[in-house]
């Protein structure tokens, strides 16, 4: 079974700050999707970025971006410049490539923007 | 506009009192989901459907029951809520064809007492 693991369940930063989460997960699949979503306090599960377990290259969706290091099982997410507006609880989250379109999701990390 | 719509977005019950959160989706997606999410835990997969009349258990699916009769539609049945299932509930659905990005409907706050 895979597993997923945010070990910061909560980070603070100020406004256009450069902050980074961690994500770490285990598995014996070889191929996988990884993803990052965001839920602000509306709810609503607003997906970030992802990452093909095949690419070598790291994902980048303006300003965030993910250090994907598949050999150490780490997936985290970098936001630079951050605004107000990123203030929301992050999930880091892992599908098989095949199969039941699973999602198996993180503890999740509340990231606070201070002004 | 191609969205996930969940019914109703809050609920307050009585323990045992069958309920019903509606999920329907306008993106002819295959697959639907449902999870729960709760503080700490993350969210996690209640039941799955892969397609109508195709469904199976997710990792917590102990006092739910799930019916796919349409493509659209993917209701959650609580027969018996308990206060263990006061929780945050989300639909997903995606399809075989978008690169495995679920959309999720807007989540349905549910309190037993």
């Amino acid at each position: 079974a895979q597993t997923v693991t945010q070990s910061q369940p909560e980070m603070s930063v100020q406004e256009a700050e450069t902050v980074t989460l961690s994500c770490t997960y285990d598995t014996s699949e070889s191929n996988y999707y990884l993803f990052w979503y965001k839920q602000p306090p509306s709810r609503q599960m607003i997906l970030v970025i992802r990452q093909e377990a095949y690419k070598q290259q790291n994902a980048t969706e303006n300003r965030f971006s993910v250090n994907f290091q598949k050999a150490a099982k780490s997936f985290s997410l970098k936001i630079s410049d951050s605004q107000l507006g990123d203030t929301a609880m992050y999930f880091c989250a892992f599908m098989k490539y095949q199969g039941a379109q699973k999602l198996v999701f993180g503890q999740g990390t509340r990231l606070t923007i201070n002004p | 506009e191609a969205q996930v719509t969940q019914n109703p977005r809050y609920l307050i019950t009585v323990t045992g009192k069958k309920l019903t959160v509606t999920c329907s989706q306008n993106m002819n997606h295959e697959y639907m989901s449902w999870y729960r999410q709760d503080p700490g835990l993350g969210l996690r997969q209640i039941y799955y459907s892969m397609n109508v009349e195709v469904t199976d258990k997710g990792d917590v699916p102990e006092g739910y029951k799930v019916s796919r009769k349409e493509k659209r539609n993917f209701p959650l049945i609580l027969e018996s809520p308990s206060p263990n299932q006061t929780s945050l509930y989300f639909c997903a659905s995606s399809s075989w064809s978008s690169y495995n990005e679920q959309f999720f409907g807007p989540g349905t706050r549910l309190t037993v007492l």
